[in-house]
């Protein structure tokens, strides 16, 4: 069964933080995505990797940072935290030549 | 400008009736379309996906694809309460042939079905 998991499901940072959020599949996928999603924005594109140590940037890289040093694991990192990084934040992967995306549970961050 | 654009809802329909959603895209090229439930506090699931070449239907659920009018489509017949949800209509517009997987999001509709 395909398994996307994240770190934690919720998380609560003070500004200025440097925050670290894992996600990890098990499903041998190539591509993987960092997304947030915020009421009445939808879901927005922060970073993707296609393979492991290639990143690209998505819409809204500015103030996230990412690491892909394995293939199952991609972690988003928040260099320093503020309160408008307050948000869902969703992890996805998809095999290679394939767009279906498996979306892993979330994380609710709070920056105070 | 790359865009996928749903009417945010909300929409409310009776239970047993035909619910109806919309999305709208902005690459000509695109090749492949993709619809996702989310419940509140939860993540995005895929319920279906279609390619450029033809619609499809599984259950209850109709994909349609009008390529002229960069239309798709999401019927959902005989609707239950548990169908109450946002609806996210994803598209692939990337390069043609690109293997990177980019989808692009609507904002989503709000589903209501009503007992």
């Amino acid at each position: 069964d395909v398994k996307v998991t994240q770190s934690s499901r919720y998380l609560v940072k003070r500004t200025g933080e440097k925050v670290f959020l894992e996600c990890v599949q098990d499903m041998d996928h190539e591509n993987m995505f960092w997304y947030r999603q915020d009421p009445g924005l939808g879901l927005r594109l922060i970073y993707f990797s296609y393979d492991v140590k290639m990143k690209e940037k998505g819409d809204i890289p500015e103030g996230y940072s990412v690491s892909r040093e394995k293939k199952e694991r991609f972690s988003l990192i928040l260099e320093s935290a503020s309160t408008n990084q307050t948000s869902m934040y969703l992890c996805a992967s998809s095999e290679g030549t394939s767009h279906e995306q498996f979306f892993g549970p979330g994380t609710r961050l709070t920056v105070l | 400008q790359k865009e996928v654009e749903q009417n945010s809802g909300p929409l409310s329909v009776p239970e047993g009736a035909i619910a109806s959603l919309n999305c709208t895209y902005s690459d000509r090229g695109s090749q492949s379309f993709f619809w996702y439930r989310q419940y509140s506090g939860k993540s995005p699931e895929l319920i279906m996906f279609i390619y450029s070449n033809g619609d499809k239907e599984d259950g209850r659920f109709t994909a349609q694809l009008n390529k002229a009018s960069q239309y798709v489509s999401l019927l959902i017949r005989d609707s239950q309460p548990s169908d109450s949800a946002t609806y996210l209509c994803a598209v692939n517009m990337g390069e043609r042939g690109s293997t990177l997987g980019r989808l692009y999001f609507g904002r989503g509709t709000q589903l209501t079905v009503w007992p």
